[in-house]
Parts: structure tokens; C-alpha cells; sequence
């Protein structure tokens, strides 16, 4: 099945620029959608189809996606940006169909 | 639209675990959503399971597919999951969630229910 390679963790100040990343073999051919999951809670929907922001979630969230990384990007970053992200992409050529990525942890500094 | 999960949260190995999640807000019947089943064992990321339209047609997720039943009930606007022969692999919390025909995503998703696999 799709591999989803994420690093384990990144660390950002506050008011400074986090990129947390999304490895997956051509994964640039696919939509690329990302989850936002604090302690204790379901995960939240904060980008989809690479670009695109959910209303209410701010304009700091953005992302690309090219070759074979997507990209999560938050600027500005706030101490309520603390989390864990995930990637998640529709993988049609096989029957596994939705695949994770192996999660980020965010921590602000 | 809101989805809650319940059902019971330990369940001893080989047993069948059973949840139920339950849609507000929403019809269940509607054309344009798959409603899914979602793990993350603790310290992991999310592990799809399957999925059900609502006409009852399934997908499930192959390294659990022999295990694994969702079904719907329209009437009551809910859908569940039944996994047989659990070991303590499959503890976990497990989420309900709503997904698009065409979209590929899960837009809402239930607050989660731990489920614990102990004798």
C-alpha cells in the first residue's frame, strides 16, 4: 500500500514559520489533505485538496504539493498551533483507499 | 452535523467488539457522503477501517477485511462496526467519521471511543 512519510517533530517559536512535510512517491499526482489533532480530541480537518482551507480555520494554514512532498505551512505560528498533523491522502490504485501519514508533532517553542 | 460514537469500551480477547455511531444534524440517507470507521492506537497515526454508502455498499480496509462489518440503519440514522477475534492489537480509539462520495476527506468526525482489549 501508499507510504506516508512524515518527520516525527518539528519546533517553531512563536511568530516564526512551521513546514511540517509529507513524503510519498509521486505524490504530487494525488490530493493531498491535512488534520490538525490536540490531546484527547478527533482530528480536525485544516487544509484539503492541497490548498484549500475549511471555514474558520485561518489563513496561516497553507500547503503545497509537488513532486514527492506536500507541504503544511503555518505562519505566524501560535501557541495554540501546538499539535499533531497528519497527512492523508485517497490512494485509487489500491483497496487500502485512505492513507495517514505517520503524524508530526508541532511544539512551540 | 455531528457524529458519537458508544459502545462498550472493554471487550476480552476474541471477543467481537461492537460500536454504534450515531449522525445528528445530518441525514444519513444523503447521497453524497460515505460514512467511515477510523482506529489510532495510542501514540500512532489514524488507521482507516472501512466505509459504508448508504445503500449498504461496503470497502474495508484489506488487513482487516476478514474481521471487519459495517452496516446502516437508515431508520435510526446510525451505522456501526462489528471486529471479531480482537487481540490486544486492536485497542485503540476509534472514531466515526463522514466522508465525501467525491471529495476523499473527512469533514466531521466523532469526539472518539477508547476501546480496551483485556481480559
Amino acid at each position: 500500500s501508499y507510504v506516508l512519510t512524515q518527520p516525527p517533530s518539528v519546533s517553531v517559536a512563536p511568530g516564526k514559520t512551521a513546514r511540517i512535510t509529507c513524503g510519498g512517491n509521486n505524490i504530487g499526482t494525488k490530493s493531498v489533505h491535512w488534520y490538525q489533532q490536540k490531546p484527547g480530541q478527533a482530528p480536525v480537518l485544516v487544509i484539503y485538496y492541497d490548498t484549500d482551507r475549511p471555514s474558520g480555520i485561518p489563513e496561516r494554514f497553507s500547503g503545497s504539493n509537488s513532486g514527492n512532498t506536500a507541504t503544511l505551512t503555518i505562519s505566524g505560528v501560535e501557541a495554540g498551533d501546538e499539535a499533531d498533523y497528519y497527512c492523508q491522502v485517497w490512494d485509487s490504485s489500491s483497496d487500502h483507499l485512505y492513507v495517514f501519514g505517520t503524524g508530526t508533532k508541532v511544539t512551540v517553542l | 452535523v455531528q457524529l458519537q460514537e458508544s459502545g462498550p469500551g472493554l471487550v476480552k480477547p476474541s471477543q467481537t467488539l461492537s460500536l454504534t455511531c450515531t449522525v445528528s444534524g445530518g441525514s444519513i440517507n444523503s447521497s453524497a457522503y460515505y460514512w467511515t470507521w477510523i482506529r489510532q492506537p495510542a501514540g500512532k497515526g489514524p488507521e482507516w477501517i472501512g466505509r459504508i454508502y448508504t445503500s449498504g455498499s461496503s470497502n474495508y480496509n484489506p488487513s482487516l477485511k476478514s474481521r471487519v462489518t459495517i452496516s446502516v440503519d437508515t431508520s435510526k440514522n446510525q451505522f456501526s462496526l462489528k471486529l471479531s477475534s480482537v487481540t490486544a492489537a486492536d485497542t485503540a480509539v476509534y472514531y466515526c467519521a463522514r466522508g465525501g462520495l467525491s471529495l476523499f476527506y473527512f469533514d466531521f468526525w466523532g469526539p472518539g471511543t477508547l476501546v480496551t482489549v483485556s481480559s
